[in-house]
């Protein structure tokens, strides 16, 4: 079945890069995604990628993603303490339910 | 534009009792999709509707139910409320993809 896998908690210095790691089961997911939530709050989609992509950028924000292993990932350049939240990877196909993971908390230290 | 509205933002409900939550999709959207996320958890699909027709359901029990209306708005139905079923729950809009969602309603069940 569809599975979505993220670690659990992240934690790094104001300026340097956050990678935020995500791996998924299903092979026909045509679309990958990045949602950020911060407390008390819904999600707010932050990037997609097409599954026949293999980098996708977008200011502060670089998804790489290797199909081979099944791996998604969320680079942040130059974190700040607004960074500081919950991220979720997500997949699915057009039209279709999402999948998520659990999420990662980004904690970001002045 | 307005985004993706939910009412209300909270609410706190007794052992047994109904709930309806709404849901007013993206102008020219006409997917709405249903999530509950529990707390330290990742959103889980609960249904989603497209032109007024069930699309898609995930493993809820049937005290949950949804329906669509010819505005593309949608409400969220839960029967005979249990303890487990507080949580945030979200709606989200889509054309297909990019799902856009609202900030939730936080129900409280006790």
């Amino acid at each position: 079945g569809e599975d979505v896998e993220q670690s659990l908690f992240l934690s790094v210095r104001e300026g340097d890069s956050s990678v935020i790691n995500c791996t998924y089961t299903d092979s026909s997911s045509t679309y990958l995604y990045w949602y950020k939530q911060e407390p008390g709050a819904g999600l707010q989609l932050l990037t997609y990628i097409f599954s026949n992509m293999d980098m996708k950028q977008d200011q502060r924000l670089t998804v790489l993603l290797n199909k081979k292993d099944k791996h998604l990932s969320l680079r942040i350049a130059d974190t700040q303490t607004g960074d500081s939240a919950i991220y979720f990877c997500a997949q699915g196909e057009y039209g279709n339910k999402l999948v998520f993971g659990s999420g990662t908390i980004l904690r970001v230290k002045s | 534009d307005a985004g993706v509205t939910q009412s209300p933002t909270h609410l706190i409900k007794t052992r047994g009792q109904q709930v309806t939550l709404r849901c007013s999709p993206i102008s020219g959207h006409k997917s709405v999709s249903w999530y509950q996320q529990v707390l330290g958890q990742g959103p889980q699909f609960i249904f989603q509707y497209y032109e007024k027709e069930e699309r898609g359901r995930g493993n809820f029990p049937d005290r949950f139910s949804a329906r669509q209306f010819p505005n593309y708005s949608s409400e969220l139905n839960v029967n005979a409320l249990l303890l487990g079923d507080s949580a945030l729950y979200l709606c989200a809009s889509s054309l297909g993809y990019g799902y856009t969602f609202g900030s939730g309603t936080r129900l409280t069940v006790v």
